[in-house]
């Protein structure tokens, strides 16, 4: 079983709609949960960071942590043709004081059709 | 300008061939990391540095060999080029953050490498 599991889709959805990315991990030390934004021909962005457990929102975007399951989901609302990209899920666990060490989903590319 | 910057952009080269790719930084972080992406299996990281005199392998360093010349500048050497090191090459910077802190990873444009 692969550390960090993410369905690669693809996803296609109409303007408008809720958009849920979810990946699955098997390593019980991860402690910090990262969504990337990867649009074609760049780099990966942070999009947003969750520290532990729980739930972080930031305009359109949520992210939920749930460490008994092992799962960690992103919630785009009122998605926009903008938001079509691949999206990847990192994860890393504490080492030595710092948490630089990121596993990373293979990503989910996402469209978002007008 | 950029922040991470990669040089070439796109590279095509040949079996056997000695190639090197750059990244350069004005971010101003200590922390240096060249990954390759592959479809189907994501990023995955080469080397890692933490600063001029401190060079680490990652998960996937044979074949590959890195150069931290200056703070701002982290080099990733292929001595032997070989097919199957087609890839998407990116270079990524972080600066150190502990007891929780996000230590973010920013990542340049990435270097699309060929071998043929």
């Amino acid at each position: 079983q692969k550390e960090v599991e993410q369905d690669p889709g693809p996803l296609s959805v109409p303007e408008g709609a809720i958009v849920s990315l979810n990946c699955t991990y098997s390593n019980s030390a991860f402690q910090y949960f990262m969504w990337y934004r990867q649009y074609s021909r760049k780099g990966p962005e942070l999009l947003m960071y969750t520290y532990s457990s729980g739930n972080k929102e930031d305009g359109r975007f949520t992210a939920q942590v749930d460490k008994s399951s092992k799962y960690i989901s992103l919630f785009i609302r009122d998605s926009q043709p903008s938001d079509s990209a691949t999206y990847l899920c990192a994860m890393s666990a504490d080492s030595g004081g710092s948490n630089y060490k990121l596993t990373f989903g293979k990503g989910t590319l996402l469209t978002v059709n007008p | 300008d950029a922040d991470v910057t990669q040089t070439p952009r796109n590279r095509i080269t040949k079996t056997g061939k000695r190639i090197m790719l750059e990244c350069s930084q004005t971010k101003g972080h200590d922390r240096m990391y060249w990954y390759r992406q592959d479809p189907g299996l994501g990023l995955r990281l080469i080397y890692y540095s933490f600063d001029v005199k401190d060079i680490n392998k990652g998960e996937i360093s044979d074949g590959y060999s890195v150069s931290r010349q200056a703070q701002a500048k982290f080099s990733l050497s292929l001595e032997s080029a070989i097919p199957n090191q087609t890839a998407l090459y990116f270079c990524a910077t972080s600066d150190l953050r502990t007891g929780g802190a996000q230590e973010t990873q920013y990542f340049g444009p990435g270097t699309r490498l060929l071998v043929l």
